[in-house]
């Protein structure tokens, strides 16, 4: 059974407006969860982070959302831009563990 | 050469052949990690190697085979793998005892079984 969701596979936005990309999970022991970005032929590159006794880390243009009574967490991304687009994974880990659990990821495309 | 470098990045194998993937890092990590993404699946993770000792092996077919000579090269050795074996196969390194924190990737093996 999954343990991180990312039920969206794709979305599509313009350039200059708000991305958001969601990502559930089902496991209460994860207490860090991560987001990486990856574009082909390349690996995945981490992109922001949220421990659990947060609600919220902003880093520029990107922010993460993190509600815990609903297992959901979120990517803004504001303004979008072209070079955004990528595959966006989101990934969890627990105890302060080494492993990272991943969700399919979702599939960002910024029009010009 | 820096980060985490994955040779080769292409290829194709039949199912009666052996190969090896190869991952070194010039990080000066002491922890490494396989992964495997298959189409439409999230990426799984293999294999963990902690200062060169295996710490995890996720329920892996034996037809995988890990080798971690020392904290810097990590192998992957492989041998009658089937066609769903075909994958993008990402290595990762990591400083033990830091958690997830500073988990680097390579840019992967896309391993294609014929």
């Amino acid at each position: 059974d999954q343990q991180v969701k990312q039920n969206s596979p794709s979305l599509s936005v313009q350039e200059g407006r708000i991305s958001i990309l969601n990502c559930d999970y089902t496991n209460s022991m994860f207490d860090y969860f991560l987001w990486y970005k990856k574009y082909p032929a390349e690996g995945p590159t981490f992109l922001i982070s949220i421990s659990s006794i947060k609600d919220k880390n902003e880093d520029g243009r990107f922010t993460v959302f993190l509600n815990k009574s609903a297992k959901h967490l979120s990517l803004h991304i504001v303004p979008s831009q072209p070079g955004d687009s990528a595959v966006y994974f989101c990934a969890a880990s627990k105890g302060g563990s080494e492993k990272l659990v991943f969700g399919k990821g979702t599939k960002l495309t910024v029009n010009p | 050469e820096t980060g985490v470098t994955q040779t080769p990045r292409h290829l194709v194998m039949g199912m009666t052949n052996k190969k090896s993937l190869k991952c070194e890092q010039h990080l000066g990590h002491n922890a490494m990690y396989w992964y495997k993404q298959s189409a439409k699946k999230p990426l799984e993770l293999m294999f963990v190697y902690n200062f060169k000792e295996q710490t995890e092996n996720n329920s892996v077919p034996s037809r995988f085979s890990p080798e971690c000579p020392n904290s810097s090269h990590l192998f992957l050795h492989l041998h009658t793998l089937q066609p769903e074996d075909s994958a993008l196969y990402l290595c990762a390194s990591s400083q033990s005892g830091t958690g997830v924190y500073g988990y680097t990737f390579g840019s992967g093996t896309r391993l294609t079984v014929v």
